[in-house]
């Protein structure tokens, strides 16, 4: 089985200033990590996903990630925030290569990110 | 090309009530997955369809179905509503296979009164 810890409920940033949202997992397989964003009133967008090779994974609207296999973690980051990045965010897990936990994903409890002008 | 589409958007019922959620897949996609999220606990997974098989189920009771059509269409059926069904439904769609990208639709929110 897997778990995921987001670490942050709430993120409170200003606009223009760096972000990191933390995640940390656990699981006794390889996983493959996903971030997704969650506007108000709004279904889950994929961020960035981790499968396999570099561990700085590059997503949209500016997001990066990095994995660490050692510290089972799955940061999100942002240099620069914009007031339009105010959303939930998730971290999520789902086993990796060989697993069968089709469309099975774990979430964390997600983290509020508000960007204050 | 289009999205995941759910149906109804918003939908009350009252307690002891059943409910049909409906959904259909990004096309080409043949898996369909389901999550309930709530304040409380989170986003959680009901079961996820392939080819019209359920593969993968989550912890949820009985009172909660579902099935797939042979176009990838899914429907959820929650039976006997409690309050604490109250939620957004979420339908997502993939191709099927480890490391897919899996898409969200915009749910369905069930208000059980």
């Amino acid at each position: 089985a897997q778990s995921v810890t987001q670490l942050d409920s709430q993120v409170p940033v200003f606009e223009e200033a760096p972000v990191e949202l933390r995640c940390n997992y656990s699981s006794s397989v390889s996983v493959y990590l996903f971030w997704y964003v969650q506007y108000p009133n709004q279904g889950l967008q994929l961020l960035l996903k981790y499968l396999s090779g570099s561990t700085l994974v590059k997503g949209i609207n500016g997001f990066e990630a990095e994995f660490n296999k050692s510290q089972t973690s799955f940061h999100l980051r942002k240099p620069s925030v914009h007031i339009s990045d105010t959303a939930e965010y998730f971290c999520a897990v789902t086993p990796g290569a060989g697993g069968t936990s089709y469309g099975k994903l774990t979430f964390g409890q997600g983290t509020i990110l508000t960007v204050h002008p | 090309k289009a999205g995941v589409t759910q149906t109804p958007r918003y939908l009350i019922k009252t307690r002891g009530q059943q409910v049909t959620l409906s959904c259909s897949p990004i096309s080409g996609h043949r898996s369909v997955s389901w999550y309930q999220q709530t304040p409380g606990q989170g986003l959680q997974f009901l079961f996820e369809y392939f080819s019209e098989t359920q593969r993968n189920k989550g912890n949820f009771p009985g009172r909660f179905s579902g099935r797939q059509f042979s176009n990838s269409r899914s429907e959820m059926n929650v039976s006997t509503l409690e309050l604490g069904d109250s939620a957004l439904y979420l339908c997502a769609s993939s191709e099927g296979f480890t490391g897919n990208t899996i898409y969200f639709g915009e749910g369905s929110w069930l208000t059980v009164v």
